[in-house]
């Protein structure tokens, strides 16, 4: 069975500092994995994905993801935050053991950026 | 405009009378799927669809229905509502690579009350 954790509900940073939003997953195969962002009274928006290659992913609005295998962690990170980054973020997996398609998301993060 | 269009946006009903929530996409897109988000639990997935006339039960597929008589439309249909399936609902759609999902393109929700 495939999952995905993302162990912090709310994540706090300082604009300007870099930001980490965290995820773990579980899976029996290769995890294809993914980023996708909320904003307040909208539909989710991808921001990037990892399915083979390169470990580090980069992605829409500056966001990058590293792939680690051995920590089975895809973490999303930003360099430099900003006030306008803040949103709900979630991980999500798909196994590719699994014989359907379906897309496991983790429980969300939310980000809050500080002026 | 590339789009997953969901309507109603808001929704208030009461138990037990039936009700269908349209979502269309006009991407062309082979897969689509139906997500509840609850507080806490994150997206789960309801129903999907790898094409016209294929459908697969997602992780709470109980008290719902859905059909997939043409490409562009997927509709949700609650035979009969209860209280407990109360929720912020989204219809996705994604290009398939093989049987691979590509990139979930998320309509902007509807916001489900069962009274």
């Amino acid at each position: 069975a495939q999952s995905v954790a993302q162990p912090e509900d709310q994540v706090n940073v300082a604009e300007g500092n870099p930001l980490t939003v965290k995820c773990t997953y579980s899976v029996s195969g290769n995890p294809y994995l993914f980023w996708y962002v909320q904003y307040p009274n909208r539909g989710l928006q991808f921001l990037l994905k990892y399915i083979t290659g390169d470990n580090l992913v980069k992605g829409s609005y500056g966001f990058e993801a590293e792939f680690n295998k051995s920590q089975t962690s895809f973490h999303l990170k930003k360099p430099s935050a900003l006030v306008s980054d803040s949103a709900l973020y979630f991980c999500a997996v798909r196994d590719s053991n699994n014989a359907g398609n379906m897309l496991t998301f983790g429980g969300g993060t939310r980000l809050m950026v500080k002026p | 405009e590339a789009q997953v269009t969901q309507n109603p946006r808001y929704l208030i009903t009461v138990t037990g009378k039936k009700l269908t929530v349209t979502c269309s996409q006009n991407m062309n897109h082979e897969y689509m799927s139906w997500y509840r988000q609850d507080p806490g639990l994150g997206l789960r997935q309801i129903y999907y669809s790898m094409n016209v006339e294929v459908t697969d039960k997602g992780d709470v597929p109980e008290g719902y229905k859905v059909s997939r008589k043409e490409k562009r439309n997927f509709p949700l249909i609650l035979e009969s509502p209860s209280p407990n399936q109360t929720s912020l609902y989204f219809c996705a759609s994604s290009p398939l690579s093989g049987r691979r999902i590509e990139k979930l393109f998320f309509g902007s929700g509807t916001q489900l009350s069962v009274l």
